[in-house]
């Protein structure tokens, strides 16, 4: 089967730096994304992998290897507006989105 | 910026009644989609839709559901017989292409209550 695993919370402080964990095993793989989710909104892209190594966008930055089935998104200097649900997201051989359940990220002041 | 823009924002409907949810991609995108959240759940894939035909659809998507694009901008997904355990937030997406190297824009969701 396929399975995305992620941790179900985290608690940060304001100012600080949280890495938010993914693990996946899918049928193939053409890509991993991770989405922002604020409570009752639509998700929105924050980044995509598809070779090993780290990208990075501003305070957001994303990693991943392939032999290890595994990614993180790395949020520094972090904002009460960063409190939101983090999706990591797998793009399977058959290019269908594998959605994990999500890493509910709370900032502290 | 262009946008995928989804009507209503919420929808309560009774038991058993038939709903259509409403979307408008963004005008040059190809490939259309709908996916489910249920309250404090994972978002679920529902269907994929290209060229005027259902390209993929999930386990979800059953004979309750249907999708159509009844004219050049709006793609719709239509739920018969609405149960209770439909009641989720529906996002439609929609992207240029379905390699990897696309990003699928969300719309803001409709609220499906389901009483």
């Amino acid at each position: 089967g396929q399975n995305i695993d992620q941790p179900t919370e985290m608690t940060a402080t304001e100012g600080a730096i949280v890495q938010i964990n993914c693990t996946y095993q899918t049928s193939g793989f053409n890509g991993l994304f991770w989405y922002q989710q604020h409570a009752g909104e639509a998700p929105t892209f924050l980044s995509y992998n598809v070779l090993d190594g780290l990208e990075e966008k501003g305070r957001f930055s994303s990693f991943l290897s392939r032999s290890k089935g595994y990614s993180y998104l790395l949020l520094k200097e972090l904002q009460m507006k960063d409190s939101a649900s983090y999706l990591c997201v797998v793009m399977d051989s058959n290019y269908q989105l594998i959605w994990g359940a999500g890493t509910k990220l709370i900032i502290k002041p | 910026e262009p946008e995928v823009t989804q009507t209503p924002s919420h929808q309560v409907t009774q038991m058993g009644q038939e709903v259509i949810l409403r979307c408008v991609p963004i005008s040059n995108h190809l490939y259309f989609y709908w996916y489910r959240q249920i309250l404090g759940q994972k978002v679920e894939f529902l269907v994929s839709f290209y060229n005027n035909e259902i390209s993929e659809k999930s386990e979800i998507f059953d004979d309750q559901f249907s999708v159509e694009r009844p004219d050049g901008s709006n793609f719709t997904l239509k739920i018969r017989s609405t149960k209770l355990e439909d009641s989720a937030m529906y996002f439609c997406a929609s992207s240029e292409g379905s390699d990897s190297r696309t990003e699928a824009f969300f719309g803001q969701g409709t609220r499906l209550t389901v009483v």
